[in-house]
């Protein structure tokens, strides 16, 4: 069974400072990565989603995939107090019957930016 | 773009109570999905269906039923609540059936479940 582990548990970072999350998994056949953010109270919203080795960027998010190295990684560019929240590490791999691949989430991490 | 409703927002139930929970998308999406988000736990698969009438359980679907009553719509029941449970029960969908790899899930708001 697949295992997604997130550190550090909680962060807190200045306004304008990077803020690196990490996210490790235990299957590295798994080729389906995404980070959400979920605000206090509200739904999940996905921020990148990145398939294969290298980098993905979207907008101020960038995701760097391993997958030698069984590791994800979210950098958050000049973040703002509007970005704290807890981020989301899901993690999926098709499975043989070609039916939707399950998400497997880590536990998140709270991301606390202050001005 | 599309919304995911959830309803209710917040549910109170007694133990033993039987409680349903309901989610309607209008992104036309082929497969929705029902997980439970624990403190402590992340979220958890409890079901997931990819076309109306379909019904595939996840990880915790023991305690669960499920019904895809049409496309757009995804209901789940809680068949005995559990005294003292605490949990929000998050729906999502995604576009396509069996070659979904690469289709996004979005998120309703959640529905929180408090059983005294």
């Amino acid at each position: 069974q697949q295992k997604v582990q997130q550190s550090p548990e909680s962060l807190t970072v200045s306004e304008g400072a990077m803020a690196s999350l990490n996210c490790t998994f235990s299957d590295g056949t798994s080729n389906n990565f995404r980070w959400y953010r979920q605000h206090s109270a509200k739904g999940l919203e996905v921020l990148v989603s990145i398939f294969s080795d290298g980098e993905k960027e979207e907008g101020r998010f960038t995701a760097h995939l391993n997958r030698a190295n069984l590791h994800v990684s979210l950098h958050i560019r000049e973040p703002q107090p509007s970005d704290s929240a807890v981020y989301l590490c899901a993690v999926s791999m098709r499975q043989s019957t070609g039916n939707t691949g399950k998400l497997i989430f880590g536990l998140g991490t709270t991301l606390q930016v202050q001005p | 773009g599309g919304i995911i409703t959830q309803t209710p927002k917040f549910l109170i139930g007694q133990e033993g109570q039987k409680l349903t929970l309901k989610c309607q998308q209008n992104f036309n999406h082929d497969t929705m999905y029902w997980y439970r988000q624990d403190s402590g736990k992340g979220l958890r698969l409890i079901y997931y269906s990819i076309t109306e009438n379909d019904l595939q359980k996840g990880d915790l679907s023991e305690g669960y039923d499920a019904s895809r009553e049409k496309k757009s719509s995804f209901s789940l029941t809680v068949t005995s609540a559990q005294k003292n449970e605490m949990a929000v029960f998050l729906c999502a969908s995604s576009i396509g059936t069996g070659g979904a790899l690469y289709a996004e899930q979005f998120f309703g708001p959640g529905t929180r479940l408090t059983v005294l």
